[in-house]
């Protein structure tokens, strides 16, 4: 079924190390995002891409690094991992229509990351 | 961004209609209100939005007030299932792709 996707689902790591986090999406949609989600901050942008090749900073891009060398993947890479990262990362995907996406914004199920 | 307002947390009963009510005071003309909700365990999930005119879709309705300050999701018969985190959002159609995310309401369905 297409969709977007993100691999792990859950993934534990140890303070210092390189962790990558999935995601694809198989609509060909311009425009993804990476999300974390903690308690008492809700949802905060990390980067986001408008098509492959160009990404941007969000809300809270330090310690992170993205790629997009296609239009289906936007790979989320934690250089040196730390408990603070621990958290739920969300990728999410769009196709704006007149400044706005058609059928909004679509989600992906979430990688629940532990920093130990 | 401008930004919006909605109550923390609200309960409704079951087969029940629910209203959500979203504030916006600072809304622009070129905002559009968006609705999203998270069900537990979940990422958030595209309810509707518009711009003026009230909305319908398969899930909910969107009510907007005249001078676009506020704006009310209509669940119209609620189900154990719709209960999750509403989020109301204003999305600048005019070169700003993100979105951007409040606290959100928690609704609570009661059987």
């Amino acid at each position: 079924d297409a969709g977007i996707t993100q691999s792990p689902r859950y993934k534990i790591t140890e303070t210092g190390r390189q962790v990558t986090l999935m995601c694809h999406q198989t609509w060909s949609h311009s425009y993804m995002f990476w999300y974390r989600q903690d308690l008492g901050h809700g949802l905060r942008l990390i980067y986001y891409s408008a098509a492959a090749d160009i990404t941007d900073k969000g809300e809270v891009p330090d310690g992170y690094v993205v790629s997009r060398s296609k239009t289906e993947n936007f790979p989320l890479t934690l250089e040196s991992a730390t408990r603070s990262q621990t958290s739920v990362y969300f990728c999410a995907s769009s196709e704006l229509a007149s400044g706005t996406p058609r059928n909004g914004y679509t989600f992906g199920s979430g990688t629940r990351l532990t920093v130990v | 961004d401008a930004k919006t307002t909605q109550p923390n947390s609200m309960e409704s009963n079951e087969e029940e209609p629910v209203h959500l009510p979203c504030n916006h005071s600072t809304i622009s003309g070129t905002d559009y209100i968006h609705w999203y909700r998270q069900l537990p365990s979940q990422g958030p999930e595209y309810v509707i939005h518009g711009l003026t005119s009230n909305v319908n879709n398969r899930m909910a309705s969107l009510a907007i007030a005249e001078d676009r300050k506020s704006s009310t999701l209509i669940l119209h018969r609620a189900t154990l299932r719709d209960a999750a985190v509403y989020y109301c959002i204003l999305h600048d159609n005019f070169g700003n792709e993100k979105l951007t995310f409040g606290t959100g309401t928690r609704l609570t369905i009661i059987p």
